[in-house]
């Protein structure tokens, strides 16, 4: 079964930019998750989505926004691009939506604001 | 949201047995606990997940005493492949704890 993919890879960017980028969970996973990854605030969560809803929402500005289609691909949109959004963008997926059920995690897209 | 506490950083030499102890003394009746493994440039990888008692599978050992009020990862002879950023989290399924990370404990293994 093939895992989770994200594209691009990697992206740079200039400050007042916008940004998409896009996951897609693993077959038959309906639930999908967006965090941001730097080296100083570790690991945070975004939002999840579920069946094309955002079931929950970490702590970020309405800059950053996401997603989820009915193949429950999923993108997330950061707009106008500060430097402090460079950073690893993670995507997971898992069966079900919250829960402690485990989640599958892409390779990562790697954003460069420049 | 982060429910957990663990220790920032621990080092262990090569082939010696590693517990990592997360605390959460807040843990709810219906909450499991979950470990996950973060190498650099990664995505956390699951490891292991328990209600409680003990929970084995291949990588890992996970202790959970009665209260519940902390785990312990146990990872046995660890080698140099097992540096890594390891996460304890607490939720139930229903809710968002889940989906947070914290900080998590760095393990760096020595030869």
């Amino acid at each position: 079964k093939a895992g989770v993919t994200q594209t691009p890879r990697y992206l740079i960017k200039t400050r007042g930019q916008q940004v998409t980028l896009s996951c897609s969970p693993i077959s038959g996973h309906r639930s999908v998750s967006w965090y941001q990854q730097t080296p100083g605030q570790g690991l945070q969560f975004l939002f999840e989505y579920f069946s094309e809803t955002q079931r929950n929402k970490g702590n970020f500005p309405g800059r950053f926004s996401g997603r989820q289609f009915s193949n429950s691909r999923s993108e997330m949109n950061v707009s106008t691009l500060e430097l402090g959004d460079s950073a690893l963008y993670l995507c997971a997926s898992s069966v079900l939506a919250g829960g402690p059920y485990e989640q599958y995690f892409g390779p990562g897209t790697r954003l460069t604001v420049t | 949201l982060a429910k957990t506490t663990q220790p920032i950083s621990m080092d262990s030499y090569e082939g010696q047995e590693v517990n990592i102890t997360c605390s959460h003394n807040n843990i709810a009746t219906n909450d499991y606990i979950t470990w996950y493994q973060q190498f650099p440039s990664q995505g956390p990888r699951f490891i292991i997940q328990g209600y409680k008692t003990k929970v084995t599978n291949e990588v890992a050992s996970l202790f959970i005493p009665a209260d519940r009020k902390s785990s312990t990862l146990s990872l046995p002879r660890v080698s140099l492949s097992d540096t890594a950023v390891y996460y304890c989290l607490v939720g139930d399924r229903t809710g968002a704890n889940n989906l947070f990370f914290g900080t998590g404990t760095r393990l760096t293994v020595i030869p």
